[in-house]
């Protein structure tokens, strides 16, 4: 089945500066690499989304990368906000669902210092 | 819509208790998965159906069942609680159609404490 690596597991940048996170997959069939936005105690919550026919995409703040050769995607937050602090998690799977559905990485822990 | 819903928020449980997780979509999705997130760890597949009617085990069924005899409910059942199964409990929906967006929406989760 597909394996999903995510590092950091903590990320601490200013206020202001840029925040990138980083996810490799085992998988080479999976084609849909979402990310979740997770507050503490809250559900994860989808940001932004790619498919394997796309390079990248950007939604204002927020961009995400995708080298399907190497099998690695990355998030990238620019201009941090205090609100930017929360849980990230990567995901990988098949756009039409499939067996499994969507595997996590572990989670990325962002700190937004003032 | 209310999205994906999940009764109860809160539980505390004894070993060797039995409890039913409730799970509901008003979205007509097909798709539908029971994932558990223990604590600073992901999310891990418990079970997913693709239908009503068809269910299927994903990465830690052990301990778990699930029905799923209606599109819009997806219970998991607990038979015999263990403090292994301590954990919060998500459940999420998808609708996977041709040439139709793909999110996932999580329901609001299950803190469940097994003592």
């Amino acid at each position: 089945g597909e394996n999903v690596e995510q590092h950091p597991s903590t990320l601490s940048v200013q206020e202001g500066d840029s925040a990138v996170i980083k996810c490799t997959y085992s998988d080479s069939a999976s084609n849909y690499f979402p990310w979740y936005k997770q507050e503490l105690g809250k559900r994860p919550q989808l940001i932004i989304d790619i498919r394997s026919n796309v390079g990248e995409k950007k939604d204002q703040r927020i961009a995400v990368t995708l080298n399907k050769t190497a099998k690695h995607f990355s998030l990238h937050i620019t201009e941090t906000q205090p609100e930017d602090s929360a849980v990230y998690f990567c995901a990988a799977g098949p756009v039409s669902g499939g067996a499994d559905g969507l595997t996590f990485g572990k989670g990325t822990h962002l700190i937004i210092q003032p | 819509n209310a999205g994906v819903t999940q009764t109860p928020k809160f539980r505390i449980l004894k070993i060797g208790q039995s409890m039913t997780l409730q799970c509901a979509q008003d979205m007509n999705h097909n798709y539908m998965y029971w994932y558990r997130q223990d604590p600073g760890m992901g999310l891990k597949l418990i079970y997913y159906s693709v239908g009503a009617g068809i269910t299927d085990k994903g990465e830690v069924p052990n301990g778990y069942n699930v029905s799923r005899s209606t599109t819009e409910d997806f219970p998991l059942r607990l038979e015999l609680a263990a403090p292994s199964q301590t954990s919060v409990y998500f459940c999420a929906s998808r609708f996977i159609g041709p040439g139709l967006h793909n999110e996932q929406f999580f329901g609001p989760g299950t803190r469940l404490t097994v003592l």
